[in-house]
């Protein structure tokens, strides 16, 4: 059965900080890894990753993906209270088009 | 674009009541996804349809469940009779296709479901 695990499932920082969310997953015929922000609803879209050691980035977030060892991080740099959500990962196998998702990192940044 | 749209936003109905959620996907999108979500589990796939088809329901939890997508435009997953272990929030997504950029997928604000 394939799984995503996300760690830790919550984290408590302060502006300015930086954080660093890990997934890791165990999934056959794997094909993409995706991260999404979820706040008040709908989850949002951040990242997709297909390829190791390529660093995709957008303003503060960054987020790479280790295909040897399985797994995905992603940063935030200078922390605002706006990043204050759910962090989402989602492995994609290449059997279907269905996302397995990992649990969640729940993301607390006080000002 | 409005999005995926979902509706009800909120709904409460008692055990035993038939409840049904609507979606509309994106104009274009030739993949419909339904998922749960609730805190002990997090989000996870109930069914998927590719061009109006369904293709994999293997999350559909038991028979009380059942979704239909009888046109590119509209979906709906109908839970009969309802019981207070389906209280989540239920969310459609949809997804252009399925290689690079198009397999992201864009999710409607979701339906919160209590059963009483």
């Amino acid at each position: 059965e394939d799984k995503v695990v996300q760690s830790p499932l919550s984290l408590v920082v302060h502006e300015g900080d930086t954080v660093t969310l890990n997934c890791s997953y165990e999934v056959t015929n794997f094909r993409s890894l995706l991260w999404y922000k979820q706040e008040k609803k709908a989850p949002t879209f951040l990242f997709m990753l297909t390829s190791s050691g390529i660093e995709k980035k957008s303003g503060r977030l960054s987020s790479i993906l280790d295909k040897k060892e399985l797994f995905s991080i992603l940063n935030i740099t200078a922390t605002q209270t706006g990043d204050s959500a759910v962090y989402l990962c989602a492995s994609r196998t290449g059997a279907n088009s269905k996302l397995t998702f990992g649990k969640g990192i729940t993301l607390s940044v006080r000002p | 674009d409005a999005g995926v749209i979902q509706s009800p936003r909120h709904e409460v109905t008692e055990m035993g009541q038939e409840v049904t959620l609507r979606c509309k996907p994106i104009s274009g999108h030739d993949y419909l996804f339904w998922y749960r979500q609730t805190m002990m589990r997090g989000l996870e796939l109930l069914i998927y349809f590719n061009n109006n088809v369904p293709i994999d329901d293997s999350g559909m939890p038991e028979d009380r469940f059942s979704a239909k997508m009888p046109n590119a435009s509209f979906s709906t997953l109908k839970i009969q009779p309802s019981e207070p272990r389906d209280s989540a929030v239920y969310f459609c997504a949809s997804s252009l296709g399925e290689d690079g950029p198009n397999e992201k997928l864009f999710f409607g604000s979701g339906t919160q479901l209590s059963v009483l």
